[in-house]
């Protein structure tokens, strides 16, 4: 069965810091993978996706994530945080399992950003 | 945004009473999904709709029912309310293709007192 892993549950970086939160997904073929941020008392919103092609896809809001196929990984990454990048990160994948075409999701890592 | 309302946005309930959530789309979209999102858990699929009157059960759908007898609107039922149902609720769309992502409405935050 397809899963996401996302290792961190809570990270905390100063704003204008550098940020990379981890996803880990499994699934034998090439993966379609998501990153949703979610605010707090909000929906999911979509951060950026990954379908095939060049590895390195950028996102709104100045994310980028990477692709790492031997690693299994798909990683999101900020050059500089902002305060109000505050937020919890879900890395979801596609199910292919039967007709359900539903994301996976990961636990979620929540972002605090000190001043 | 996606045009997805979910109704109610919060509610309490007593354990053992009937409750039905509402989601209604405007995009015509062919998936509609239910989840729940839990501390620690992530958001899991309670049930999904792959078109009007067809629906499955997903990960976590015991004591869940649901129905779609419109494109536009899927309902979530819980025929008897537990504790163990407080949550938030997710209704999300997709036009079910592989290369798009679903849309998600803003939530329904259930507490079963």
């Amino acid at each position: 069965a397809q899963s996401v892993t996302q290792p961190d549950i809570h990270i905390t970086v100063s704003e204008g810091a550098s940020l990379e939160l981890r996803c880990n997904y499994s699934y034998g073929a090439t993966p379609y993978l998501f990153w949703y941020v979610q605010s707090p008392g909000q929906g999911l919103q979509l951060l950026l996706k990954y379908f095939s092609g060049d590895t390195l896809v950028q996102g709104i809001k100045g994310f980028e994530a990477e692709f790492k196929r031997s690693q299994s990984s798909f990683n999101l990454r900020k050059p500089s945080v902002h305060w109000s990048d505050a937020a919890e990160y879900f890395c979801a994948v596609r199910n292919y399992g039967g007709s359900q075409g539903n994301l996976i999701f990961g636990k979620g890592t929540k972002l605090s950003v000190k001043p | 945004d996606a045009g997805i309302t979910q109704s109610p946005r919060h509610k309490v309930t007593e354990t053992g009473t009937p409750v039905t959530l509402r989601c209604h789309q405007t995009e015509n979209h062919r998936y509609m999904y239910w989840y729940r999102q839990d501390p620690g858990h992530g958001l899991r699929l309670i049930h999904y709709s792959y078109g009007v009157k067809d629906t499955d059960k997903g990960e976590v759908s015991d004591g869940y029912s649901v129905s779609r007898s419109k494109t536009e609107d899927f309902l979530l039922t819980l025929e008897s309310a537990t504790s163990s149902q407080t949550s938030v609720y997710f209704c999300a769309i997709s036009d079910g293709t592989g290369y798009t992502e679903a849309f998600f409405g803003q939530g329904t935050r259930l507490t079963v007192v």
